[in-house]
Parts: C-alpha cells; structure tokens; sequence
C-alpha cells in the first residue's frame, strides 16, 4: 500500500533562514507528487506538483520541491522564509495507477519574526 | 471565480443525531472527495464520486454515507454521528486525468 511519510511534525525558524522539509513515500510505480499547505483558517491548497520532466519544480511564493526517484523523496524548500509562510504543509502522492492520494501527516511551520 | 463552496461551515450536532454536510462546486469537475481531517492528522479520504460511479475506502464506517444528486453537489451523511466523528470535512474535486484536486474550507463538526 501506498503512504507518505514526513518526518518532522514541528519546524520553528527564524525569518530569512533556509526550509527543507522532509517527504518520503512507499511506491514502487509511477506516482504524481504534489504539495499542499493549509494557513491558519483557510482551506488546503496547491504549492506545487510533479507529473514529469524536470525533477526540480518550482511553486508558489518562493518554494521548490526536487523528486528524487533513487530515494523516493520529493523534499520542499525555500531559501528564505517569511513570517507569511507560517502553515501546515502537507506531501501527497498519487499512484498513476489509482484515482486517490495519500497524503502525509503534515508539518506545521511556525517562522518567528 | 470558480470555487469548492462548503456549508455550513461549523456544524454543531447532538451524540447519535444525523446531520448532513454539503460541498458545491463551480468547477464542473467529474470526481468529487469528502476527506475527514482531526487536528494535526492527515486528510482522511472516506470517499469519492466519479461521475455518479461511487467509491468507497475499504476503513470508511457504515455510519458515513453520501450522495451526488447532479455534478455540481455532494452531500456527506453522518446516520448517527458518535464523538470520535467530531472533525473538519473537507470536500475537493478534480478532473480525471488531472490529478490536482481543489479543495474547499472544510466543515467543522462538533459532536455534543
């Protein structure tokens, strides 16, 4: 079965530091992956996804993820947060095989001023 | 603008009393989601529609039922909600074969 793994629950930066937080995920088969985040009160939303080509993509305000197959990864990142990017962050990922995704446990980030 | 539209948005229901949570959408998207999300969990997908084409997760409870009357409406049946069923719902569309989904705000049901 599929499932999606991120590892840090809690991620406290300061504004101006650099994010990578961790998405790992079980499938051996070709798989869509997406990013999603959730700021206070508001609905989930896309930051970014991957279907094909250039492993790099690139999201919204700022943030990229890299698919890396050999680790079954697909790490977010920023070079520099915002106290705006204070959210939940959560990984999905989609089997091409199936009509679902699963998504990740979540990270909340919290970006002191 | 095009949108999922989810009402009420907090619903407060009575230990065994049925309520019934519906999400719209103006998308004109052929798979509808209802997710079940507790705090600091992931989404939960219970089940999904396409087309009128019902799917239900294998670990959804009988106590969770719901409806497509048209593409544009889903509804989410709670028979006799219990507390552990208190939550925010969240219902998300896509495209088949576009596999972004878009979701709405949520429900948020408490369970008295």
């Amino acid at each position: 079965a599929q499932s999606v793994s991120q590892h840090n629950h809690h991620v406290i930066l300061s504004e101006a530091a650099s994010l990578e937080l961790g998405c790992n995920y079980s499938y051996g088969g070709t798989v869509n992956l997406f990013w999603y985040v959730q700021y206070p009160g508001q609905h989930l939303q896309l930051l970014l996804k991957y279907f094909s080509g250039d492993p790099l993509v690139k999201g919204i305000k700022g943030f990229e993820a890299e698919f890396i197959k050999s680790k079954f990864s697909f790490n977010l990142r920023k070079p520099s947060v915002q106290w705006s990017d204070t959210a939940e962050y959560f990984c999905a990922v989609n089997a091409l095989s199936a009509s679902k995704i699963i998504f990740g446990s979540g990270t909340r980030l919290s970006i002191r001023p | 603008d095009a949108m999922v539209i989810q009402n009420p948005r907090y619903q407060v229901t009575q230990f065994g009393k049925p309520v019934t949570l519906s999400c719209s959408q103006t998308l004109n998207h052929n798979v509808m989601y209802w997710y079940q999300q507790k705090s600091s969990q992931a989404p939960k997908l219970l089940f999904h529609y396409y087309d009128k084409d019902f799917n239900n997760e294998a670990d959804t409870p009988d106590n969770f039922q719901s409806r497509r009357p048209n593409t544009s409406f889903c509804f989410l049946d709670i028979r006799s909600p219990g507390l552990g069923d208190a939550a925010m719902y969240l219902c998300a569309t896509n495209q088949r074969g576009e596999e972004t989904q878009y979701f709405g705000p949520g429900t948020r049901l408490l369970v008295l």
